[in-house]
This record gives structure tokens, C-alpha cells and sequence, in this order.
């Protein structure tokens, strides 16, 4: 069966950066692009960015272009979301998604990342 | 940027109707998921392509989309029923997922 585990949650400090990885399973890596979303705690979904596992094709929603990255390691078929310069208002939880046709079909079961002095 | 807007709250009865709706510029002209998020849990699928359901998701939910709004339906409403329901369109011009602000479904 299809699986997307996260890491575990983290706490940073202001100014930090945070990276968090996917682990995918149940189907073939490559087939299938990866969005990261987060969820600010009583807020909506915000999407930050995909990749494409294939050709390592990225894309960044302008919120966060410069502050976030997200790679990937075929080898292990793990996907890997950075963000750098972490503020009080990047406390969320963050998910890694699989998407099929232009909609998530599975998610990883989130990762808390707390930013706090 | 393309904008989704739904309304942040909506009470029904159990076994009532609940109606939550999406607007978007000409959202009609796009293929529109809509997702249930119970507290503490991942967002699901309840409903894709408008209209469609995935597997294991009752009849009770359906989705219908045209002009500027879609919406998600949900008939005999249960008390387990009562979660945050978000829609999603793909900015094919941003090249991005885009959500929209979320609705609370509550059950009176």
C-alpha cells in the first residue's frame, strides 16, 4: 500500500532552518510528483512547493521563494523540504503529499516544526 | 493569483443537508477536489473531478461545479461527519495546488 512517512517533529529556534523528509513506499517514486503543504495551528492549507522524483523538476510558491527548497533521493525514494530562516509564523505542521491528476490522492501523516525562542 | 473563497462555517441538523460551496474566477472551466480534515488528522479525498467519489466514501457526498462556484454536498448528515472540508483547484498558470480558506462543518 501506498506510503508517505515524515520525520518527526522539531523545535527551532528563530533564524534556524528545518528539514524534513518524506519516505515514500507501495509505489515507484518516480511516477508521481510530491507537494509540501503546512497548516498553521487553527489555520487553513497552505501549499509551498513540488518536485518531480523524475527530473528534479521544482517549483516554489512566491510566499517562500528563497527560503525553501525541497529535493529528493531516488535511491531511497525520500523527498526532503528545507526552510531556512525560520520566524515564530513558520510554527505548522507540515505534510508531504503525493499528487496524482492535479490533486492529492495521499499524505504523510504531518511533522510539527514549533519555532520558538 | 488565482483566489478559491468558501465560507468559514457551516451548521446543519443531523440528517439534514449541508452545502458548502467554493468560488472562483470561472472555477466551472476547472476540475475541483474537495478534501475532509478531521482534527488531529491528515486531509482526505471525499470528492475529485467535481463530482466523483473515491472509493469508501459514502454516497451521502457528492460535488457539482459550474459558472463560478462548486460545491460539496452532503446529505443525512452525521455527527461524525463534522470536520474542516477544503477545496483545491490546479493553477495551471501558477503552476501550483491552490486551496481554498477551509470550512468548519458543525452538527447541531
Amino acid at each position: 500500500q501506498v506510503q508517505l512517512v515524515q520525520s518527526g517533529a522539531e523545535v527551532k529556534k528563530p533564524g534556524a532552518s528545518v528539514k524534513v523528509s518524506c519516505k515514500a513506499s507501495g509505489y515507484t517514486f518516480t511516477g508521481y510528483y510530491i507537494h509540501w503543504v503546512r497548516q498553521a495551528p487553527g489555520q487553513g492549507l497552505e501549499w509551498m512547493a513540488w518536485i518531480s522524483p523524475n527530473n528534479d523538476d521544482t517549483s516554489y510558491a512566491q510566499n517562500f521563494q528563497g527560503r525553501v527548497t525541497v529535493t529528493r533521493d531516488t535511491s531511497i525514494s525520500t523527498a526532503y523540504m528545507e526552510l531556512r530562516r525560520l520566524t515564530s509564523d513558520d510554527t505548522a505542521v507540515y505534510y508531504c503529499a503525493r499528487v496524482g491528476y492535479n490533486h492529492i490522492d495521499y499524505w504523510g501523516q504531518g511533522t510539527l516544526v514549533t519555532v520558538s525562542s | 493569483s488565482y483566489v478559491l473563497t468558501q465560507p468559514p462555517s457551516v451548521s446543519v441538523a443531523p440528517g439534514q443537508t449541508a452545502s458548502i460551496t467554493c468560488g472562483g474566477t470561472n472555477i466551472g472551466s476547472k476540475s475541483v477536489y474537495w478534501y475532509q480534515q478531521r482534527p488531529g488528522q491528515a486531509p482526505m479525498l471525499v470528492v475529485y473531478d467535481d463530482r466523483e467519489r473515491p472509493s469508501g466514501i459514502p454516497e451521502r457526498f457528492s460535488g457539482s461545479n459550474s459558472g463560478i462556484t462548486a460545491t460539496l454536498t452532503i446529505s443525512r448528515v452525521e455527527a461524525g461527519d463534522e470536520a474542516d472540508f477544503y477545496c483545491q483547484v490546479w493553477d495551471s498558470t501558477g503552476d501550483r495546488l491552490v486551496f481554498g480558506g477551509g470550512t468548519k462543518l458543525t452538527v447541531l
